[in-house]
């Protein structure tokens, strides 16, 4: 199956940074989404993206998938920007998803 | 739009007995819905496949008469956990697919604990 890589898996950010987090994929997928789980677990969608570039606010995300890979980016951070950020990608027919390890995103004040 | 509602959100139960969770789609469709496990600390990891009106099928190394699970409408799949044990204390996700999409959207989760 897919192998989904994120990196870092932790990041530590003062209040008003920049941070860019990272998804590799082992194969050619034709799903791709970012979610933040809060603290309560609750996964929040925030994007769907197999390819190209999207922007929502202090957020955006890039995806390269000839090069296998898709960036979320994070600008002005936020106290409550906190908690797991997850890529998932999916690559069938049957519209299943492979999720990365997250990367655990802490905003200090 | 494309709300999942999952319930109960938090369950204690004693070894032995069966608990049964549910997931809706509260304004769509769903042919497709997804049962996914968490562990502390951990990745989702996904369980099962349901799709409406069929038998669901088990990702490898998931025991289907442990977890039983019913998709009887558009709207609504069900994961029943059955002789719960400790070990099967977890949190437990349920993502529901609009039908000629590809877009998961997922419900708030429930914490099992099984005592």
């Amino acid at each position: 199956g897919i192998q989904v890589e994120q990196s870092p898996p932790d990041l530590i950010l003062q209040e008003g940074a920049n941070s860019t987090l990272r998804c590799n994929f082992s194969d050619s997928v034709n799903n791709l989404q970012w979610f933040h789980q809060n603290p309560w677990g609750q996964l929040i969608n925030l994007f769907y993206i197999p390819s190209g570039t999207k922007q929502n606010g202090r957020l955006s995300a890039t995806t390269v998938a000839t090069e296998r890979y898709s960036l979320l980016y994070i600008s002005s951070s936020q106290t409550t920007d906190s908690g797991v950020y997850f890529c998932a990608v999916g690559g069938g027919s049957n519209y299943k998803l492979t999720f990365g390890k997250g990367t655990l995103l802490t905003v200090n004040p | 739009g494309a709300v999942v509602s999952q319930h109960p959100s938090r369950v204690i139960c004693k070894s032995g007995t069966s608990v049964k969770i549910e997931c809706r789609s509260l304004d769509f469709q769903a042919t497709t819905m997804f049962w996914y496990r968490q562990f502390p600390k951990k990745s989702l990891m996904l369980m099962a496949t349901s799709n409406e009106g069929s038998k669901a099928t088990y990702e490898q190394g998931v025991e289907k008469d442990k977890f039983l699970i019913n998709h009887a409408s558009l709207t609504l799949s069900t994961l029943t956990v059955t002789s719960a044990h400790p070990e099967d204390s977890s949190f437990y996700i349920c993502s529901a697919r609009t039908s000629g999409g590809d877009i998961q959207y997922f419900g708030a989760g429930t914490r099992l604990s099984v005592l």
